[in-house]
């Protein structure tokens, strides 16, 4: 059930855009996108629900394709604090909602 | 408002000793997770928890025990710890998931020689 992030790693300059892709291979109802900093705990960046309309968050925005079961963060533009590791987690109706997570893409942003 | 907080931050235990993690929120949320998290596989849910006295099982439960005597409260124990349990925990609490998000205390490293 864990969803399946792509790519792995990505290294981009200062000002670049970035895609990273997150599947599953169940139906889902939302999905979550979190961004962590090494050593850090996990923070919230946006929540997709289906039927929602797409969310952005400054210079990051998301979107839902609740029919392929795919949700794609961008990041337009990107900035040095943009560095970390973006995880998406879907929820487990099964465990009290909690939240499958992918493996995480790591993303570096270089001057 | 602190929102989640974990006791103790580090900890080095040997092997078979027992400890026990704190989780604790302050915005009254009902439901509560512990996830540990090991290198390049992201977040797995060890417990979870969906109000006061109540708790469950999650993907990788065995050789931990937890306990939600108090709502605000999450505890998560180690009865005998092994060298698999080096890892770093995170807890976990919302609102109303899914449609809410999650909000994750900052973690405790552990290491266990």
């Amino acid at each position: 059930q864990q969803p399946v992030q792509s790519p792995q790693a990505v290294i981009l300059r200062e000002g670049e855009d970035a895609v990273i892709n997150c599947s599953s291979s169940k139906a889902l109802y939302s999905v979550h996108w979190y961004r962590q900093k090494h050593g850090e705990a996990p923070i919230f960046l946006m929540i997709l629900l289906k039927g929602g309309e797409q969310k952005g968050h400054d210079k990051i925005s998301a979107s839902f394709n609740e029919k392929k079961q795919q949700s794609s963060l961008y990041l337009t533009a990107s900035q040095l604090s943009y560095s970390g590791t973006y995880f998406c987690g879907t929820e487990n109706s099964n465990s009290g909602y909690a939240l499958n997570f992918g493996k995480g893409t790591s993303l570096l942003v270089t001057p | 408002n602190a929102g989640v907080t974990q006791t103790p931050k580090f900890r080095v235990l040997k092997t078979g000793q027992s400890m026990t993690l704190l989780c604790a929120q302050d915005m009254n949320h009902e439901y509560m997770y512990w996830y540990r998290q090991d290198p390049g596989m992201g977040l797995r849910l060890i417990h979870y928890s969906v109000g006061e006295g109540t708790t469950a099982k999650g993907e990788v439960p065995d050789g931990y025990n937890v306990s939600r005597l108090k709502k605000q409260n999450f505890l998560l124990g180690l009865e005998s710890a092994a060298p698999s349990q080096t890892s770093v925990y995170f807890c976990a609490s919302s609102y109303n998931p899914p449609l809410y998000e999650q909000y994750f205390g900052p973690g405790t490293r552990l290491t266990v020689t």
